[in-house]
């Protein structure tokens, strides 16, 4: 079974662009969250997608969104992106079923690293 | 608000030798716990997991963690290093209710395993 597919795993902005990560799930996975990890921060939450809605969202400013599609993919996007945004962006899918014991699983992909200059 | 702290940033041990990575969390109700571990380049491996019940869980690996509430820890143990288990190592608690993705983790332990 294919893992949590990340792209691109490696990218490099300037100050004030936009940028647009892709995250595709474990196939039957329909949670996906994703996750900003700094030297200086750690892993933090940034918002968690279910069935093409977002159930939850972590302490970022607006210019951090995402969305999610019917097949369960996602993509977070961030615009006028700042210095302090350089960061690997972690995208985790979940599988989700009623009292199911493995619920808060996560399996993460290997990120995407964002430089930005 | 829940917090997660991991009060060791760096350990080293030989190999063989045991290991213990210490997690204390601050939860207003029964957590959900979770040890990670990421190796260079890599994305999160989920070790082991603590949802109820038995407070000693196993995990992948070897790991093991015993959840004590009363000290409000979460420790994770390895009787005998291997060179590959050099990583550094997430502790984290998640909510009981409501989504249980959102989770928040430690700032990590780093672990060198000397030969």
């Amino acid at each position: 079974k294919a893992g949590v597919t990340q792209t691109p795993r490696y990218l490099i902005k300037t100050r004030g662009q936009q940028v647009t990560l892709s995250c595709s799930p474990i196939s039957g996975h329909r949670s996906v969250s994703w996750y900003q990890q700094t030297p200086g921060q750690g892993l933090q939450f940034l918002f968690e997608y279910f069935s093409e809605t977002q159930r939850n969202k972590g302490n970022f400013p607006g210019r951090f969104s995402g969305r999610q599609f019917s097949n369960s993919r996602s993509e977070m996007n961030v615009s006028t992106l700042e210095l302090g945004d350089s960061a690997l962006y972690l995208c985790a899918s979940s599988l989700e079923r009623f009292r199911d014991t493995r619920r808060g699983e996560l399996f993460f992909g290997e990120g995407s690293r964002l430089t930005v200059l | 608000a829940q917090s997660v702290t991991q009060p060791d940033i760096h350990i080293t041990v030989s190999e063989g030798a045991s290991l213990e990575l210490r997690c204390n969390y601050s939860y207003g109700a029964t957590p959900y716990l979770f040890w990670y571990v990421q190796s260079p380049g890599q994305g999160l491996q989920l070790l082991l997991k603590y949802f109820s019940g038995d407070t000693l869980v196993q995990g992948i690996k070897g790991f093991e963690a015993e959840f004590k509430r009363s000290q409000s820890s979460f420790n994770l143990r390895k009787p005998s290093v291997h060179w590959s288990d050099a990583a550094e190592y997430f502790c984290a608690v998640g909510p009981y209710s409501g989504s249980a993705r959102q989770l928040t983790f430690g700032s990590g332990t780093q672990l060198t395993v000397l030969p």
